[in-house]
C-alpha cells in the first residue's frame, strides 16, 4: 500500500519556467490537500480539494493553480516560478466523514528550488 | 482565524526522561487538535488527534497528549524518551465543523534525545 506519492522528489526551475507537480493516492480518499514547508514557519495550505470536481484556495495560493483530475489525483502547477517558491510541497490525503476531525495522510514531499 | 504557537524551538531532553512538547491554539469554538512528527527527509506523520471526550488522549510510539480547555493547551507528552523520538513536531488545529482536513500548523518544534 503506496499510500501518498509525490513526483517529482526534487526539482530546480530557473525563474519564469513553468512545472507540475504531481500527486496520487490509493486510499480512496475524498480530500486532498497541497501544502508548502518553509523554515520556521511550519505547513501552509496552498489549496485543497475536499471532493473531486471541487478545488478551494488555502492560505497561500497566490502563484499556484491546482487540478483534481480524478479522485486519485491532485495536481500543483507553478506557472512563472519565483525564487519566493522555493520550498518543500507536501501533498496530503483525508477521509471525509461528516463530523470530521479525519487525520491527513502525506506524501515525502517535493524539495524545489527556483533560481 | 485560528492559529496555533509552539513556544519552543528546540526541546533537549535525556534518554529515560519525561518529555513535554508545548502547543496552544486560538480558535472560535471547539477544534479538532491534532500532532504530527516529521522525520528527516520524510513527510509527516499522524501521532494522535483530540476530537472529544476524555481530555487524555493516547497515540502512537507511546506518546500521549492532554486537552486543557481553559489554557487552550495541547502539550505532546511521553513518559520516558527515546532517542528514536529525536524528530520534528508539529502541533495542528483544523475547524470543527469542517468535513476534511485543512490543517493550520505551528512552527514546529525540535526534539532532541540525548544518549
Amino acid at each position: 500500500n503506496a499510500g501518498v506519492t509525490q513526483t517529482p522528489k526534487f526539482q530546480v526551475l530557473k525563474t519564469g519556467q513553468s512545472m507540475t507537480l504531481q500527486c496520487a493516492q490509493d486510499m480512496n480518499h475524498n480530500s486532498m490537500y497541497w501544502y508548502r514547508q518553509d523554515p520556521g514557519m511550519g505547513l501552509r495550505l496552498i489549496y485543497y480539494s475536499a471532493s473531486e470536481g471541487t478545488t478551494d484556495k488555502g492560505e497561500v495560493p497566490n502563484g499556484y493553480n491546482v487540478s483534481r483530475l480524478n479522485k486519485r489525483e491532485f495536481s500543483l502547477r507553478l506557472e512563472s516560478a519565483a525564487p519566493s517558491q522555493t520550498s518543500v510541497y507536501f501533498c496530503a490525503s483525508s477521509e471525509a466523514p461528516r463530523a470530521g476531525g479525519a487525520e491527513a495522510f502525506f506524501g515525502q514531499g517535493t524539495r524545489l528550488t527556483v533560481v | 482565524a485560528q492559529s496555533v504557537a509552539q513556544p519552543e524551538d528546540q526541546v533537549n531532553v535525556a534518554e529515560g526522561n519525561p518529555l513535554t512538547v508545548k502547543c496552544t491554539y486560538s480558535v472560535s469554538g471547539n477544534p479538532y487538535l491534532f500532532w504530527y512528527v516529521q522525520y528527516p527527509n520524510r513527510g509527516l506523520q499522524f501521532l494522535l488527534k483530540y476530537i472529544t471526550g476524555d481530555n487524555l488522549v493516547k497515540g502512537s510510539y507511546g506518546f500521549e497528549a492532554e486537552f486543557n480547555k481553559s489554557q487552550t493547551s495541547f502539550h505532546l507528552k511521553k513518559p520516558s524518551a527515546l532517542v528514536s523520538d529525536s524528530a520534528l513536531y508539529f502541533c495542528a488545529v483544523s475547524p470543527l465543523n469542517s468535513g476534511y482536513s485543512t490543517l493550520t500548523f505551528g512552527k514546529g518544534t525540535m526534539l532532541l534525545v540525548s544518549p
